[in-house]
């Protein structure tokens, strides 16, 4: 069972916003920097968002990430059929030493 | 180019042992944190361990006492040593590489296959 939570699928028309839920606690996302991360089939993951808000160069800007308190959020703006994939939270948590995963969010494109 | 490269997968017995080396280029392991990452079949990440600048490391409580990291300077890599294999262990494992402890994780492998069973 995973740390952090997320809503195992979230679907969109080609164009719409879809927007990707992640909830912790204070020893993780309360008290550090929350990272998303994309995973394509067969492949490993790749890092999307970073420091709740902040896009890797090379990264669309139709991917945008969030954070409040113990909960963040990854909203993908003008959905594109490439984009139906999954995606990952995290973040380092104090009381385990190591990063803390959600069980990941399966994007569909209607 | 900042790259990584894991080897060392492979089948094993429940019991069994294997070592995980990952290979860095285009930067310093030994001056970043070090994170092995696994994902079951089918399954989402699961963060195994990592290894500090500093030389600290952390476990997941699923894996303490059985497996160690550790990495080699003058090789550039990082290594997961693993015992007491058991089924559940069964994954692809990536190596990943965490550039201000805690932020992120911002370069990856591209994973080694290891599979526990009789």
């Amino acid at each position: 069972q995973s740390v952090l939570t997320q809503p195992p699928s979230a679907s969109g028309t080609p164009g719409q916003r879809v927007i990707i839920s992640c909830s912790g606690s204070s020893s993780n996302i309360g008290s550090n920097p929350v990272s998303w991360y994309q995973q394509l089939p067969g492949t490993a993951p790749e890092l999307l968002i970073y420091s709740n808000n902040q896009r890797p160069s090379g990264v669309p800007d139709r991917f945008s990430g969030s954070k409040s308190g113990t909960s963040a959020s990854l909203a993908i703006s003008g959905l594109q059929s490439e984009d139906e994939t999954n995606y990952y939270c995290a973040a380092w948590d104090d009381s385990l030493n190591g990063y803390v995963f959600g069980p990941g969010t399966r994007v569909t494109v209607l | 180019e900042v790259q990584l490269v894991e080897s060392g997968g492979g089948l094993v017995q429940p019991g069994g042992s294997l070592r995980l080396s990952c290979v860095a280029s285009g930067f310093t392991v030994s001056s970043n944190y070090m994170s092995w990452v696994r994902q079951a079949p089918g399954k989402g990440l699961e963060w195994v361990s990592v290894i500090y600048a500093d030389g600290s490391t952390y476990y997941a409580d699923s894996v303490k006492g059985r497996f160690t990291i550790s990495r080699d300077y003058f090789k550039n890599t990082l290594y997961l040593q693993m015992n007491s294999l058991r089924a559940e262990d069964t994954a692809v494992y990536y190596c990943a590489r965490d550039p201000y402890f805690g932020s992120r994780l911002d370069v990856w492998g591209q994973g080694t296959t290891v599979t526990v069973s009789s």
